[in-house]
């Protein structure tokens, strides 16, 4: 069955520092979204992504945060100048075309900022 | 008020037993409901996607949703130690590129 990966699955990183975190949706899928949960907290979203553009994003995802889709199966969240607030667990999710908004998750990347 | 609003318990019962979780919501265009299993440090895993008012079922599980009331509902019948995991609700916010919005999730352990 199809499943959405990510890696790495920790990191830890000192304040200050770039991160880049990877997905890889599933392959037809053309909705690709990035969450957050940080511990004890809701699931809340951070960017939608569709045809190589950012659809929508919340106040979250400020100038430290950029996505890309570097080629045909990757999806990248890269933040800039980690802070420790961005401690947190990342969630990938994709989903297909269509009206059904089943949207499928990766196991996530634990990120440590210290 | 918020959007989704989970009670984020825990919620302890034995083996076998029926188990119920609920979401209210405020937001009347919702459409699409989901229910997803989180264990420990992993991703939400979706279990149950519902469309509009009425009753669901695969397995175990059975989805209710009341539109009138702006409350839904996951039955687990005869539940299994593994079925021990948070429970989240989640609606898409249609209007944009449907980001699901999360309720708090809901912790239940079932002990044998």
């Amino acid at each position: 069955e199809p499943e959405v990966t990510q890696t790495p699955s920790h990191q830890v990183t000192q304040m200050g520092q770039e991160v880049i975190l990877r997905c890889v949706p599933i392959s037809n899928h053309l909705y690709f979204y990035w969450y957050r949960q940080i511990l004890g907290q809701k699931v809340e979203f951070l960017v939608s992504f569709y045809n190589n553009e950012i659809s929508e994003k919340s106040e979250i995802f400020d100038d430290q945060f950029s996505v890309e889709r570097p080629d045909g199966s990757n999806f990248t969240l890269k933040i800039r100048s980690t802070k420790l607030e961005d401690s947190a667990m990342y969630f990938c999710a994709s989903r297909d075309r269509g009206p059904k908004n089943e949207q499928y998750f990766g196991p996530g990347t634990r990120l440590t900022v210290t | 008020q918020k959007e989704v609003e989970q009670d984020p318990g825990p919620l302890s019962v034995p083996e076998g037993a029926i188990v119920s979780l609920n979401c209210t919501y405020s937001n009347s265009a919702f459409q699409y409901f989901m229910w997803y299993r989180q264990y420990s440090r992993k991703g939400p895993e979706l279990l149950m996607y519902t469309y509009s008012s009425g009753n669901k079922e695969d397995g175990r599980f059975t989805a209710q949703v009341d539109k009138s009331s702006k409350y839904i509902s996951l039955f687990i019948r005869d539940s299994q130690p593994s079925d021990s995991a948070t429970y989240l609700c989640a609606m898409p916010f249609s209007g944009g590129y449907n980001k699901l919005i999360f309720g708090a999730g809901t912790r239940l352990a079932v002990h044998p």
